[in-house]
């Protein structure tokens, strides 16, 4: 069975003070997981994906996320947080070789940047 | 901007109208989804179409209705909806399924 759990509904940092998302994953099958932003009233939009390449993947706005196998983990970070960071992040996991009805979205994590 | 334009971005409805919500892609994708997204409530999966085929539905009442006319096109459409149905209705497409997706904007439907 897959699942995707993201352990924080809630982050508040600090403007320039790192950024940790933690998501934790399963999957029968050897997945692709993806990191989505969302911005209020906005659609969603990607912000980085791992599909069996690299396990440190870069995306845009400098985040990053780390596949780690042996933890089923994928978290997302970023070195130092800007105001425009603050929105609804979610993660994502479609197990390898199924089609997009077992895409499975993670509940999202707000988060919040203060000045 | 993503490629995948929604309309209208916002609609208010009675429970006993219909309407219609209209998703265009041009990116040359061949999937394309309907999902929505309640408050407090993962985003939930509604409806997936695959080269014009319509390969999923979880389970959603008939009171929502999809259409794809071709593979650019994704029509919702909707009647007599209840309260409970207001949320914010988002359309992504994808090169295949179970690619990375890209969203709409959305459309707010508020159901009165």
């Amino acid at each position: 069975a897959q699942s995707v759990t993201q352990l924080d509904s809630h982050v508040s940092v600090s403007e320039g003070t790192p950024v940790l998302l933690r998501c934790n994953y399963s999957s029968s099958y050897s997945p692709s997981l993806f990191w989505y932003v969302q911005h209020p009233n906005k659609g969603l939009q990607l912000l980085l994906k791992y599909t069996s390449a690299a396990t440190l993947v870069k995306g845009i706005n400098g985040f990053e996320a780390e596949f780690k196998k042996s933890e089923t983990s994928f978290h997302l970070t970023k070195p130092s947080a800007h105001m425009s960071d603050a929105a609804e992040y979610f993660c994502v996991v479609t197990p390898g070789g199924a089609g997009g009805f077992k895409t499975i979205f993670g509940a999202g994590t707000r988060l919040f940047v203060k000045a | 901007e993503t490629g995948v334009t929604q309309t209208p971005r916002h609609l208010v409805m009675g429970m006993t109208n219909k309407k219609s919500l209209k998703c265009e892609q041009h990116l040359g994708h061949n999937a394309m989804y309907w999902y929505k997204q309640s408050a407090k409530k993962p985003l939930e999966l509604m409806f997936v179409y695959s080269l014009e085929e319509r390969v999923e539905n979880n389970s959603v009442p008939s009171r929502f209705s999809p259409e794809c006319p071709n593979s650019s096109h994704l029509f919702l459409h909707l009647h007599t909806l209840q309260p409970e149905d207001s949320a914010l209705y988002l359309c992504a497409s994808s090169q295949w399924e179970g690619t990375e997706a890209f969203f709409g904007q959305g459309t707010r439907l508020t159901v009165v």
